[in-house]
């Protein structure tokens, strides 16, 4: 059974620096695309970056290049997303997800539970 | 301002038939890149509907079914049940941004 399992909540204060993982099981972690999609408050979904991790080739979306870093440690099956420093606005619900289907064709077709981010002083 | 525009909402009573319209442009719906869908029922993360050329996920039902004409996508439900509430969301590949992009979202209300 595929499973990815995220890390809890975090609180932090604007500046700080942050972590949070993505856990997955149950399938080849370097054999599928996995990546970020970030959920504000009331808000639509938005992707950020997604990683293969056979090669490690990132791609992000360009609001969000130079903003977060994703990565991945296949020793552990686990993706990362990391802020160096933390903004009020990046407050929000974020979502690993594995992706299915050729390049052009990619869909989600597992997601994580989602890790709640509050950032606020 | 999503590349693909949702209506923020829709709106029918139990047993009725709705649809969700996902419209795009020439560099991703228009391309004929695929469109999926996706259902986020409150305070649950998202899931996989509908995918590549109108298969439905593992475990939905054929209530659920999608189309697509020109540079739109449309998602039908019918026979509309209560648990069906939610927020759906439709996704496909832009050329121009080169990367995938999601609709801005739908709230359905079953009356």
């Amino acid at each position: 059974e595929v499973q990815l399992v995220q890390s809890g909540a975090e609180v932090k204060k604007p500046g700080e620096s942050l972590q949070i993982s993505c856990k997955a099981s149950g399938y080849s972690f370097t054999s599928y695309w996995i990546g970020w999609v970030r959920q504000m408050p009331g808000k639509g979904l938005e992707w950020m970056a997604i990683i293969y991790p056979g090669d490690s080739d990132t791609r992000y979306t360009p609001s969000f290049q130079g903003q977060v870093t994703i990565s991945v440690d296949k020793s552990i099956s686990t993706a990362y997303l990391q802020w160096t420093i933390l903004k009020a606005s990046d407050s929000a619900m974020y979502y690993c997800a594995r992706m299915s289907g050729a390049a052009a064709s990619r869909f989600i077709d597992y997601w994580g539970q989602g890790t709640l981010v509050t950032v606020s002083s | 301002q999503s590349v693909l525009t949702q209506p923020p909402s829709v709106s029918g009573a139990p047993g009725q038939r709705v649809t969700i319209s996902c419209t795009g442009s020439s560099s991703n719906i228009g391309a004929r890149y695929d469109v999926h869908w996706y259902q986020q029922l409150p305070g649950a993360a998202p899931k996989l509907l509908i995918y590549g050329n109108s298969n439905r996920a593992s475990g939905v039902p054929d209530r659920f079914s999608d189309s697509k004409s020109g540079t739109s996508a449309s998602l039908a439900i019918t026979g509309l049940q209560a648990e069906d509430e939610g927020d759906y969301y439709c996704q496909s590949y832009d050329s121009s941004l080169s990367g995938s992009v999601f609709g801005g979202g739908t709230k359905l209300t079953v009356l």
